[in-house]
């Protein structure tokens, strides 16, 4: 059966204080992997899709990567605004996509 | 960028009643839309797969007659929760597969069902 993991559960942070967050999958297939943050109380908004083994995208203070078995978001020196539940989710061909738990990151000021 | 419209944001109603969430695509076709379930501090629950001009495909668990799923058209999806009752209290998000090439899943703002 696919699966998507996340780690940490929950993560607390200093503001400027980097750190990463982790997907772990396991899957039949790949078509791509997708990075949402939400906000409580809002649906999901998209940040990243991966498509392949090695490949990065970036924007403003977060970087995405991508391995065969792992994907990390990099937060680098964060800000409160920053804070929210980060998901994972994973198009493995099927019909719909298989998400993660999500990780819920605070940054305190 | 692909926009998807969730109405209403929060509707509060009687146990018993029945209350209906729209979710539209507002400037692409969407031909498979999903609804979702969120509890406080969980994660998205699929509910069920929406195909337009098909029948919804429900998750395992989920009761068709209670939730129902109508696509009648490539920008609308609508979730009818039928003689709500206080435990179908919940977040209800939809989402629309965005086709341009490489699948994007975009998601509407959610709906806060409140059943008294």
């Amino acid at each position: 059966e696919d699966q998507v993991t996340q780690s940490p559960e929950a993560l607390r942070l200093q503001e400027g204080e980097s750190s990463s967050l982790n997907c772990s999958y396991t899957v039949s297939g790949l078509r791509g992997l997708f990075w949402y943050r939400q906000d409580p109380g809002k649906g999901p908004e998209f940040l990243f899709t991966l498509y392949s083994a090695g490949e990065e995208k970036e924007k403003e203070r977060l970087k995405a990567t991508l391995t065969k078995k792992e994907s990390f978001l990099h937060i680098t020196a964060p800000k409160p605004e920053d804070s929210a539940t980060y998901l994972c989710a994973v198009d493995n061909y099927g019909q719909n996509f298989v998400f993660g738990p999500g990780t819920r990151l605070s940054v305190l000021p | 960028g692909a926009v998807v419209s969730q109405h209403p944001s929060r509707v509060i109603c009687k146990s018993g009643t029945s209350v209906k969430i729209e979710c539209r695509s507002l400037d692409f076709q969407a031909t498979t839309m999903f609804w979702y379930r969120q509890f406080p501090k969980q994660s998205l629950m699929l509910m069920a797969t929406s195909n337009e001009g098909s029948k919804a495909t429900y998750e395992q668990g989920v009761e068709k007659d209670k939730f129902l799923i109508n696509h009648a058209s490539l920008t609308l999806s609508t979730l009818t929760v039928t003689s709500a009752h206080p435990e179908d209290s919940s977040f209800y998000i939809c989402s629309a597969l965005h086709s341009s090439g490489a699948n994007v899943l975009t998601f509407g703002a959610g709906s806060r069902l409140t059943v008294l």
